[in-house]
């Protein structure tokens, strides 16, 4: 059974430009969130995708945005960069949507913003 | 605002002893689930405690929920070094479809 997988574990971007970062589910996981942790503080949740929609949404501009695909793997997608962008990135996946599931996150993409 | 607080911020303690932690939240809740995080890494998932349960064990972890006080505790027996980490509360409402709401974490140090 594999876990969750992110890729890049680490990036540069510059502000204003645009950064795709992608995420392998668990395998049998359907769900998939997606939170934001900046330095010292808990995650924040941006949004999920459940079989391939979108089905909650956090307080997150629209220049975040996401993707989901058949084979339950995704996408987030950040479009001009802001400095406050810099932080870790999670993916997480759970087996079923709703309320009482845990959920399996991946290691993250550390985003660092100049 | 953060759904869960937890308390302390940090603590130290040395092996051997317990360590137990504290979460707060705000609204009626589905279920309270903790995970831990090693040096700002993945969060690991240890227990989901539902809003009808008052206490579960998992190995060395205890975990209670009080809805009337809406707050929950984290005790960690017999600590060991590689329990150095952030360990974070996370609600899910009632009548969600399972966002995790986060609290600023409780560092936890564990000398040898």
């Amino acid at each position: 059974e594999t876990g969750v997988t992110q890729s890049p574990t680490h990036l540069i971007k510059t502000r204003g430009q645009q950064v795709t970062l992608r995420c392998s589910s668990q395998s049998g996981h359907n769900t998939v969130s997606w939170y934001q942790q900046a330095l010292g503080q808990g995650p924040q949740f941006i949004f999920q995708y459940y079989r391939e929609e979108e089905n909650g949404r956090g307080n997150f501009p629209p220049r975040f945005s996401g993707l989901q695909f058949p084979n339950y793997s995704s996408e987030l997608n950040v479009n001009a960069l802001e400095l406050d962008d810099s932080a870790l990135y999670l993916c997480a996946s759970s087996h079923r949507q709703g309320p009482g599931y845990g959920y399996t996150f991946g290691s993250g993409t550390r985003l660092t913003v100049v | 605002s953060q759904q869960g607080e937890e308390d302390p911020q940090a603590l130290s303690i040395q092996e051997g002893e317990n360590a137990t932690m504290n979460c707060s939240y705000k609204t009626s809740i589905n279920n309270l689930q903790w995970y831990r995080q090693n040096s700002g890494r993945g969060l690991v998932h240890l227990i989901l405690i539902r809003s009808n349960e008052r206490e579960k064990h998992s190995g060395r972890l205890r975990v209670t929920l009080d809805t009337s006080k809406k707050s929950s505790s984290l005790l960690i027996t017999a600590s060991r070094a590689a329990d150095t980490a952030s360990y974070f509360c996370a609600t899910v409402l009632t009548d969600s479809w399972g966002k995790l709401q986060f609290g600023a974490g409780t560092q936890v140090v564990v000398t040898p």
